[in-house]
């Protein structure tokens, strides 16, 4: 049974810092990991796909890892801001289709 | 990628009553999914739920409790029944695949 754990369960910053989220799975036989980002009360907004077969993905600030070897992802945030405050999820699809959510990590951005 | 309509956004319902959450979906999708997550957690698959045929339950969820409706490519329901304040959580739908994920805006739910 697929288990993940993201690392760590919060993080307070002050702006403009960069930042590492991390996410780590048991089984390495995934179809794709998927970064989300989840404001208070709301549904998930997609933030970076990465197939099984890429080491990593970028969209603007955002770069996101992958080494399914070590059953292990990144979510590299650059120059922080407050507007990212938020919780972020990683979720890994096996082959079967479905898809496996860590905790996710609440990140607060200080002005 | 899809575009998810879902509805309502929140409700406060009496306990032992029941809520119908709907999806709407831009487009036509073989598989629709059905999440639940409890205040202070992480999403949990409910249900898979294929156009004609029974949706497939996870785990800790059945048919009674979740009945589910899939009468086309673009829609499906989400009945949450007989509920108690343990039911009180955001419900979300999901259409996705290899290409990765969508999700709905969310339903939350309380129970009083």
């Amino acid at each position: 049974k697929q288990e993940v754990t993201q690392i760590p369960a919060a993080l307070s910053v002050p702006e403009g810092e960069n930042l590492v989220l991390n996410c780590s799975f048991t089984d390495s036989a995934i179809y794709n990991l998927q970064w989300f980002r989840q404001d208070p009360g709301k549904g998930l907004t997609s933030l970076l796909l990465i197939q099984s077969s890429q080491r990593e993905q970028t969209s603007g600030r955002l770069n996101a890892s992958l080494d399914k070897s070590s059953g292990r992802s990144t979510l590299y945030i650059a120059a922080s801001q407050p507007g990212d405050s938020a919780t972020y999820l990683c979720a890994v699809d096996t082959n079967a289709g479905k898809s496996t959510f860590g905790d996710g990590t609440t990140l607060t951005v200080k002005p | 990628s899809a575009v998810i309509s879902q509805k309502p956004s929140r409700d406060i319902c009496q306990r032992g009553t029941s809520l119908t959450i709907q999806c709407q979906v831009d487009s036509q999708v073989t598989m629709m999914f059905w999440y639940r997550q409890q205040p202070g957690q992480s999403l949990t698959l409910i249900a898979t739920a294929n156009q004609g045929s029974e949706a497939t339950y996870e785990s800790g969820f059945v048919i009674d409790k979740f009945p589910i409706s899939r009468p086309n490519l673009t829609f499906s329901t989400l009945t949450v029944s007989n509920m108690s304040p343990e039911d009180s959580s955001i419900y979300l739908c999901s259409v996705g695949g290899g290409q990765g994920y969508t999700f709905g805006s969310g339903t939350r739910l309380t129970v009083v």
